[in-house]
């Protein structure tokens, strides 16, 4: 697609709930990222996978939270058993940056996450 | 951590005045870039500077790089009520074999009042 496009838009879910976000990135964008941001906050790195290398998962706050990459299509990424602290917007972005030639990143509109 | 730090955390001017805001980080880089974020969704590429220049220029955008002090800047000149928004400055880095890693700081507001 022209864009990278993120899915729900908006989720709100109750403690305790998984819940799962997804992230279609730009075709042919080899690296993508998840990113979390808290109210008011700066972005914090989450995951990175690049191509079919191991995914970078240093970022990842608990074993709570999982994501997947088939390849370098859609990347989905899973929180189990919600706490209130999980609620913030999480963002996706894609590149072609492969081998630090120096390309942008495009982000998606994000994914609100609010658990009650 | 490499992440980046800006200064300052926010700016207020008058339209038609100039604004700097400032990025410092800590080990060495591919390359720096400045985002701009609106309402606090998605993220937009504002301009990439590569460590082995020293200016670039795009529209009414500069930015600067300075990796002996590990700092750049970003001026946008002859600001607009419209260039309210957050800017946020990232660091690509090699974090291990052919990985390179895009790390964020946590931004400058920058309110412009008409």
């Amino acid at each position: 697609g022209a864009g990278v496009s993120q899915s729900p838009s908006n989720k709100v879910t109750e403690k305790g709930k998984d819940v799962e976000l997804r992230c279609d990135p730009i075709s042919g964008h080899t690296a993508l990222y998840w990113y979390r941001q808290r109210l008011g906050q700066g972005l914090e790195f989450l995951i990175y996978f690049q191509g079919n290398s191991a995914p970078d998962k240093s970022g990842l706050p608990s074993d709570r939270f999982s994501a997947e990459r088939t390849g370098e299509s859609v990347s989905t990424l899973t929180i189990q058993r919600t706490q209130q602290e999980d609620s913030a917007v999480y963002l996706c972005a894609s590149s072609l940056e492969r081998t630090g030639r120096g390309y942008g990143y495009t982000f998606g509109s994000g994914t609100r996450l609010t658990v009650v | 951590s490499q992440q980046g730090e800006e200064d300052p955390q926010a700016l207020s001017i008058q339209e038609g005045e100039n604004a700097t805001m400032n990025c410092s980080y800590k080990t060495s880089i591919n390359n720096l870039q400045w985002y701009r974020q609106n309402s606090g969704r998605g993220l937009v590429h504002l301009i990439l500077i590569r460590s082995n220049e020293r200016e670039k220029h795009s529209g009414r955008l500069r930015v600067t790089l300075d990796t002996s002090k590990k700092s750049s800047s970003l001026l946008i000149t002859a600001s607009r009520a419209a260039d309210t928004a957050s800017y946020f400055c990232a660091t690509v880095y090699n974090s291990g074999g052919s990985n390179y890693k895009l790390t964020f700081g946590k931004g400058t507001l920058l309110t412009v009042n008409p």
